[in-house]
């Protein structure tokens, strides 16, 4: 199994580009998750969702779209990338919600916006 | 909103020194779990604690939470350099649903 699959796995942005970040699962989770990593800040939740067709925000959702049209698949968008933006993106997956399942992590995806 | 913090931000240590890092939430917490993150890797879950005062070991790390449910702990004993990474913890505000507060990390160095 491969677990959770995130491509690409760096990426250089002009300001004002637009990206995808691809996530894909292969252990039949219901949750997935997006987060980004910034030094000193720990991880923090961008958009979840909780199944198949279902999104939400999480605590820092401004710039980013996601959509979960596939059980297996997050894909996060940033329509008009910012230097802001730079940062390490991991997508997590449970099996269920509720904060009380272990999350499984990919291998994340450094974005550098210049 | 609901806040994780944790300290030691960084800590540097001999091999066989031991280590604590301490996790506070500004909220009851429903559950905490921990995570270890090697340098340029991704976290991986270590444990959840979900009672009161809960203590689990794991060969040299204990994890305990705390009798209110606001603070958690782990412990390494005698650190090895197999130890450096960065630790988490990530709690759960009690009537929360979805969804983890991830702390600050405490960053681990080992040195022979």
């Amino acid at each position: 199994n491969a677990g959770v699959t995130q491509t690409p796995k760096f990426r250089v942005l002009k300001t004002g580009q637009s990206m995808t970040l691809l996530c894909a699962q292969d252990m039949n989770h219901e949750y997935m998750y997006w987060y980004r990593q910034d030094p000193g800040m720990g991880l923090r939740l961008i958009h979840y969702s909780v199944g198949e067709g279902t999104t939400a925000k999480g605590e820092v959702p401004d710039g980013y779209n996601v959509s979960r049209l596939k059980k297996q698949n997050f894909l996060l968008g940033l329509e008009s990338a910012a230097p802001s933006q730079t940062s390490v993106y991991f997508c997590a997956s449970s099996l269920w919600g509720g904060g009380n399942q272990p999350q499984h992590f990919g291998d994340g995806t450094r974005l550098s916006i210049l | 909103g609901q806040q994780v913090m944790q300290i030691p931000q960084y800590q540097h240590v001999q091999e066989g020194e031991d280590f604590t890092t301490y996790c506070n939430s500004s909220t009851t917490l429903s559950n905490i779990q921990w995570y270890k993150q090697r340098p340029g890797g991704h976290p991986v879950f270590l444990i959840q604690l979900v009672k009161s005062g809960e203590v689990k070991k794991q060969k040299r790390l204990t994890f305990q939470f705390g009798e209110a449910k606001k603070n958690s702990s782990l412990h390494i004993t005698a650190t090895q350099t197999t130890d450096v990474g960065t630790y988490f913890c990530a709690g759960r505000g009690a009537g929360t649903a979805s969804k983890l507060t991830f702390g600050t990390g405490t960053r681990l160095q080992v040195t022979l």
